[in-house]
């Protein structure tokens, strides 16, 4: 039973360029969130989405970011011309409902040149 | 809105016991305690889900108090393998939004 599986592991853009993270939910997992966090920060919520819907996507920048979760394929987080602000770790989690407990993918650490 | 936990880092010899608290301006209704290692994902230690619930796992355990909006998580005889950020998570009633804490820092040494 593979886990949450996030790609690519590392990911190096230049300024102007666009930013597409994979997260694939562990089977089963319905909910996935996405979180950004800088180094020796916390992890700061982005998005929670389910299947073909956007349940909260308050912690996302208005401009730029996007995320979805087709009902095939992996949920993807866009981020559209991307600044050197956006270097981070990108981390996806999925849970089978609501109130259980995460499981987390190994990140994506964007670096913006 | 963030749950702020205490202390922000500490440092401990192998065997020596630590306390990592976690308090919420916001009711809570559950609180998950999460470890993270030094360039790795979190992962999940454990669930309290009700007012003054305490649950152990190994040598780690934790009490949820929710009348004081807190919960603490007790690591005694700490071991190298302990080394790592420790984050409370919540979910904030009434939204589907899951949030964790301010962190805390925990390094073992030898």
């Amino acid at each position: 039973n593979a886990g949450v599986m996030q790609n690519p592991r590392h990911l190096v853009r230049r300024r102007g360029q666009e930013a597409r993270l994979r997260c694939s939910p562990m089977k089963g997992h319905s909910h996935v969130y996405w979180y950004r966090q800088l180094p020796e920060e916390g992890l700061k919520f982005m998005v929670y989405l389910q299947k073909e819907n956007i349940i909260d996507e308050s912690g996302m920048p208005k401009e730029r970011f996007s995320a979805e979760f087709p009902k095939e394929g992996p949920s993807i987080l866009r981020i559209q011309q991307v600044v050197r602000g956006d270097s981070a770790a990108y981390f996806c989690a999925s849970s089978p409902g609501e109130n259980e407990k995460l499981f987390f993918g190994s990140g994506t650490q964007l670096s913006v040149l | 809105q963030q749950p702020v936990q205490s202390p922000q880092a500490v440092i401990l010899r192998e065997g020596e016991d630590a306390v990592i608290n976690c308090s919420s301006s916001k009711a809570l209704y559950s609180v998950h305690w999460y470890r993270q290692k030094h360039g790795e994902a979190p992962v999940f230690l454990m669930i309290l889900l009700k007012g003054g619930e305490q649950k152990g796992h190994d040598k780690i355990s934790a009490s949820f108090n929710e009348k004081k909006q807190q919960s603490s998580l007790y690591l005694t005889a700490s071991q190298l393998s302990y080394s790592g950020t420790y984050f409370c998570g919540t979910e904030i009633p009434g939204t589907y939004k899951y949030i964790f804490g301010t962190g805390t820092r925990l390094k073992v040494l030898a």
